[in-house]
């Protein structure tokens, strides 16, 4: 069962334009979000992330946004460059407490960002 | 200050052979996940090892085990291959018990079994 939903594997946008990356979840259980980006032959690398308790977080070039209600999560860029061009993976948490926590990830939506 | 180091990079097997790969985590990190990463999908979790214990553990058989290191460094096993064992395994690192500290990955390690 996929608890964490990318429902697109690929994105195309323009340079200077925005980037909209979408993820979806189903388990209400989750309270922290984060979105990781990945090149290719490299490990993934932390992005951006959001509690629960929060609708938007912001950093530079990167948003995020949540919808609980929803179980609906977004990452927009802008404007979008070239270095942008990789996979972004949706992960999410369900905090119980303690010294340890797991990610749960989606299956990722791979941008193009074009010049 | 190094990042979160992985060996070997890539490693080819047979079916029924056995495996170690080798983690080392960021300085200052004291928690250790392991993830599998098959084509086309987004890393699955393996468990974590903290203190020395496996804390939790995702969804994968006994023939995956693991080992941490008073030096926080830690190892995957795997034995009795199958050919979907074929992925990359990525090592994560985190600071025990800060969610809001994301975990840093290393680059992986690539798998594949013949």
């Amino acid at each position: 069962d996929q608890q964490v939903k990318q429902n697109s594997p690929s994105l195309s946008v323009q340079e200077g334009r925005i980037s909209i990356l979408n993820c979806d979840y189903t388990n209400s259980m989750f309270d922290y979000f984060l979105w990781y980006k990945k090149y290719p032959a490299e490990g993934p690398t932390f992005l951006i992330s959001i509690s629960s308790i929060k609708d938007k977080n912001e950093d530079g070039r990167f948003t995020v946004f949540l919808n609980k209600s929803a179980k609906h999560l977004s990452l927009h860029i802008v404007p979008s460059q070239p270095g942008d061009s990789a996979v972004y993976f949706c992960a999410a948490i369900k905090w119980g407490g303690g010294s340890n926590y797991k990610l749960t990830f989606g299956k990722g939506t791979l941008l193009t960002v074009n010049p | 200050d190094a990042g979160v180091t992985q060996s070997p990079t890539h490693l080819i097997k047979t079916r029924g052979q056995q495996v170690t790969l080798r983690c080392s985590p960021k300085s200052g990190h004291d928690t250790v996940s392991w993830y599998q990463q098959a084509l086309g999908q987004g890393p699955q979790f393996i468990f974590q090892y903290y203190e020395e214990e496996e804390r939790q553990r995702g969804n994968f058989p006994d023939r995956f085990s693991g080992h941490q290191f008073p030096n926080y460094s830690s190892e995957l096993n795997v034995n009795a291959l199958l050919l979907g064992d074929s992925a990359l395994y990525l090592c994560a690192s985190s600071l025990g018990g800060f969610r809001n500290q994301p975990q840093h990955f290393g680059d992986g390690t690539r798998l594949s079994i013949l």
